[in-house]
């Protein structure tokens, strides 16, 4: 079964530093990750994903991550942190099974990213 | 947008009632999905959908069905609900898939609605 563990109920970063928000996954087959974030009282919106490739893949707002494999990881990764990028980030996957598959997508519990002036 | 609406956007009932969540979408999308978001526990996966009547049970199946006799309609019911479900429940849709899904191809991410906020005193 696949799974997403985010360890990181919140990250707390000075603005115009760097932050990391950690995730990673078990999946069976190859995975397809995904990060997402919300701001307050709205749904998600997609940021990057991952399918095959480059182990660093760009994504919205300035936010990159990159895929590690060995680790199982998936980290979301921005070089200069904005106090406008405050908000809930969601780490997810699914098990790869091609394009035109139905499959599951489970994410995990979500990280609150808070940005100080 | 997506074009995915959510109805209704607020709901209060009793337990024991029976509930109704309709998710709508524009897109013509082969994939639907049904999450409810919860403090601690992120997004967890109810049921979803990969076309007209085909359904399969997600990670917190229990206590919920789903109808899709529609392409742009996918229904989520509490049969009977209970405190345990109040929560915030977001429906989802992906393209691809076939001749359902519209140009460009299926980039795999999700599509959120706006979220439906039911409590159940």
């Amino acid at each position: 079964a696949q799974s997403v563990a985010q360890p990181e109920d919140q990250v707390n970063v000075a603005e115009g530093n760097p932050l990391t928000v950690k995730c990673t996954y078990s999946v069976s087959g190859n995975p397809y990750l995904f990060w997402y974030v919300q701001y307050p009282n709205r749904g998600l919106q997609f940021l990057l994903k991952y399918i095959t490739g480059d182990n660093l893949v760009k994504g919205s707002y300035g936010f990159e991550a990159e895929f590690n494999k060995s680790q199982t990881s998936f980290h979301l990764k921005k070089p200069s942190a904005l106090v406008s990028d405050s908000a809930l980030y969601f780490c997810a996957v699914r098990d790869w099974k091609g394009y035109s598959s139905a499959s599951k997508i489970i994410f995990g519990s979500g990280t609150r990213l808070s940005i100080r002036p | 947008d997506a074009g995915i609406t959510q109805s209704p956007r607020h709901k209060v009932t009793e337990t024991g009632t029976p509930v109704t969540l309709r998710c709508h979408q524009t897109e013509n999308h082969r994939y639907m999905y049904w999450y409810r978001q919860d403090p601690g526990h992120g997004l967890r996966l109810i049921h979803y959908s990969y076309g007209v009547k085909d359904t399969d049970k997600g990670e917190v199946s229990d206590g919920y069905s789903v109808s899709r006799s529609k392409t742009e309609d996918f229904l989520l019911t509490l049969e009977s609900a209970t405190s345990s479900q109040t929560s915030v429940y977001f429906c989802a849709i992906r393209g691809g898939g076939g001749p359902l899904s519209r140009p460009p191809p299926n980039t795999g991410e999700l599509f959120f609605g706006e979220g439906s906020r039911l409590t159940v005193l």
